[in-house]
């Protein structure tokens, strides 16, 4: 079992609506991480969490908007995504920032926009 | 920018058989190489890492070599079971310490 928890698991959204995906880790860690993952592909980043601070947005629209309430959860709220958005949201999360800390990555929630 | 090249893209083995899976890498400045494995459903976890100052690494199974004067590093899987049957990822950090760079994956299959 891994030890970041994303919630739901699978969902399914109309072009309209708004959801949020939530993380959560009680590992400790420092830095959070959001990536997206299409079939067959490496995942890609799209946010850096570092305490608590986003510290990069890898030139994200603004339909995707992440939060970060405390140390230990993670949100990435969705508004009018489109259906090219379909994809694995997968979270991240490493003990502290920088890219040569391991990363321990969760499920994912699968995303589905109609 | 970095690039990360990974091959094969997919890799059938018989039970008992061993893997390799190499990746090569465009910037001499990278210092960690991390591999990740992704079964079906799940996020990718990492089995194994290596840092530049070292040229091999094994945990059972498992064990990486890292080339840096051929900027190269190398998975290795003894003994494969039906359980490493999945896909994997090498990554390596770019010049300027701002990502990590994922390479294209490779689907191991492994048969019994």
């Amino acid at each position: 079992d891994t030890e970041v928890t994303q919630t739901p698991k699978h969902l399914v959204m109309g072009m309209t609506n708004k959801k949020s995906l939530k993380c959560e880790q009680h590992m400790g860690h420092r830095a959070m991480y959001w990536y997206k993952q299409k079939a067959k592909k490496p995942p890609e980043l799209m946010f850096v969490y570092s305490y608590e601070k986003l510290s990069i947005n890898e030139s994200v629209p603004s339909r995707f908007s992440p939060e970060c309430p405390n140390s230990s959860l993670l949100n990435l709220h969705l508004h009018a995504l489109q259906p090219e958005d379909s994809a694995l949201y997968l979270c991240a999360s490493s003990q502290e920032s920088g890219w040569d800390k391991p990363q321990h990555f969760g499920d994912g929630t699968r995303l589905s926009i109609l | 920018g970095e690039n990360v090249e990974q091959h094969p893209s997919t890799l059938s083995v018989q039970e008992g058989d061993s893997a390799v899976i190499k990746c090569t890498y465009s910037d001499s400045a990278s210092n960690y190489f991390p591999w990740y494995k992704q079964e079906l459903g799940k996020g990718p976890q990492l089995i194994i890492d290596i840092r530049s100052n070292v040229g091999e690494k094994k945990d059972q199974r498992i064990a990486v070599t890292l080339n840096k004067t051929a900027k190269h590093f190398s998975l290795h899987i003894t003994e494969t079971q039906p359980e490493d049957s999945a896909v994997y990822f090498c990554a390596a950090i770019n010049q300027a310490g701002t990502a990590l760079i994922f390479g294209k994956g490779t689907t191991l299959s492994v048969s019994s």
